[in-house]
């Protein structure tokens, strides 16, 4: 069975600093991995998808990577703002259908 | 393009009675999902349909069931509410093919009291 951790829970950084927020799972045979962005009280946005053959992705000031061996995936997170408080979920997809087993998130506080 | 959209955004309910949820997909997306967020177990797979048919199932009691219209819109519905069925249920679409990334776009959610 598939189980996605996410440590820590939460994490408070002042403004401007770049930082790393991590995620394991214990099947190396995924399909996918995909990072999420939640607001308080809003649905999901997807930030990043990283196939199974790739080893990371980028996407402005954000940048994923991807360790399928070891069940590890790193989303970074460059020159931080306020605005990027939320909290962020990684999931796995084990096959092309849509299952997603998700992790329980870590809730980013950036301070002005 | 329109997002996935979800309604009711809010549902108060009491223990015992029956609640139906509706998703509409993004435009063309034929594969919708279903998930259960609560502060305890995080966010849980409830069910996956693709033209129709359930292809996958989480596992939850027979109380949860969907269903999907041939428009790809999906309904859920949950019988006889306990508390813990208290949370907030999202939906996600998206469009499955070889060689397309399956990225999946979610709602805003329906949040669901049981009282």
């Amino acid at each position: 069975k598939q189980e996605v951790t996410q440590i820590p829970a939460a994490l408070s950084v002042p403004e401007g600093e770049n930082l790393v927020l991590n995620c394991s799972f214990t099947d190396s045979a995924i399909y996918n991995l995909q990072w999420f962005r939640q607001d308080p009280g809003k649905g999901l946005t997807s930030l990043l998808l990283i196939q199974s053959s790739q080893r990371e992705q980028t996407s402005g000031r954000l940048n994923a990577s991807l360790d399928k061996s070891s069940g590890r995936s790193t989303l970074y997170i460059a020159a931080s703002q306020p605005g990027d408080s939320a909290t962020y979920l990684c999931a796995v997809s084990t096959g092309a259908n849509s299952k997603l087993t998700f992790g329980k998130g870590i809730t980013l506080s950036v301070r002005p | 393009k329109a997002g996935v959209t979800q309604t009711p955004r809010y549902l108060i309910k009491t223990r015992g009675q029956q609640v139906t949820l509706s998703c509409s997909p993004i435009s063309g997306h034929r594969s919708v999902s279903w998930y259960q967020q609560t502060p305890g177990q995080g966010l849980q797979f409830l069910f996956e349909y693709f033209s129709e048919t359930q292809r996958n199932k989480g596992n939850f009691p027979g109380r949860f069931s969907g269903r999907q219209f041939s428009n790809s819109r999906s309904e859920m519905n949950v019988s006889t509410l306990e508390l813990g069925d208290s949370a907030l249920y999202l939906c996600a679409s998206s469009l499955i093919g070889r060689g397309i990334q399956n990225i999946q776009y979610f709602g805003a959610g329906t949040r669901l009291s049981v009282l």
